[in-house]
């Protein structure tokens, strides 16, 4: 079993609509959840971290966590073209490294 | 902010030959660093974590005589990958842990081996 799981997409939405990227992870151990973006080519850039249980929101995005079922969400409101990228779902293990989910890759068409 | 600075940021190098990548922080001082590799269209995979003053620990199927790493101070962290062949040709990232634990990317180093 991975341990940080997504679906890989691609992910298509219309401009405007709100997109929705999930995420599970194995570790139930795990304290603390983030969200990178990645355009081709360049270095993740951190979106969203959340901690604990329950919804957390920055602009356009919304971050939710359920720790009893082992999941973490990214929500996106009023998409824009300009957020089409692949969105990588990152944990914190027990060790204290930063796994990655392999990504989902989002377009938002005009 | 929190910068870390890798270099070089694109390599060529030829079969067999040692390539260094360098990773450093710049404003902040990180006991812990960690080098993920990444493959075309793929998420990124740790390689190791690399702690200052000690031997890096490496994942599951990472060789470590080939990926050497070094952590000589608290503001560099270098991976050098020796006798390169075009299978290690991979986008590889570094990161480091700030202070009040958040992690922070340097800028990658794309590596084709020829």
């Amino acid at each position: 079993q991975k341990e940080v799981e997504q679906n890989s997409g691609p992910l298509s939405v219309p401009e405007g609509a709100i997109a929705s990227l999930n995420c599970t992870y194995s570790d139930r151990g795990s304290q603390s959840f983030f969200w990178y973006r990645q355009y081709s080519g360049k270095s993740p850039e951190l979106i969203m971290s959340i901690y604990s249980n329950g919804d957390k929101e920055d602009g356009r995005f919304t971050a939710q966590l359920n720790k009893a079922s082992q999941y973490v969400s990214l929500l996106i409101r009023d998409s824009q073209p300009s957020d089409s990228a692949t969105y990588l779902c990152a944990v914190i293990s027990n060790n204290n490294d930063m796994r990655f989910g392999a990504g989902t890759r989002l377009t938002v068409k005009p | 902010g929190a910068v870390v600075s890798q270099h070089p940021s694109r390599v060529i190098c030829k079969s067999g030959t040692s390539v260094k990548i360098e990773c450093r922080s710049l404003d902040f001082q990180a006991t812990t660093m960690f080098w993920y590799r990444q493959f075309p269209k793929k998420s990124l995979m740790l390689m190791a974590t690399s702690n200052e003053g000690s031997k890096a620990t490496y994942e599951q199927g990472v060789e470590k005589d080939k990926f050497l790493i070094n952590h000589a101070s608290l503001t560099l962290s270098t991976l050098t990958v020796t006798s390169a062949h075009p299978e290690d040709s991979s986008f590889y990232i570094c990161s480091a842990i700030r202070g009040y634990g958040g992690y922070t990317f340097g800028s990658g180093t794309r590596l084709t081996v020829v």
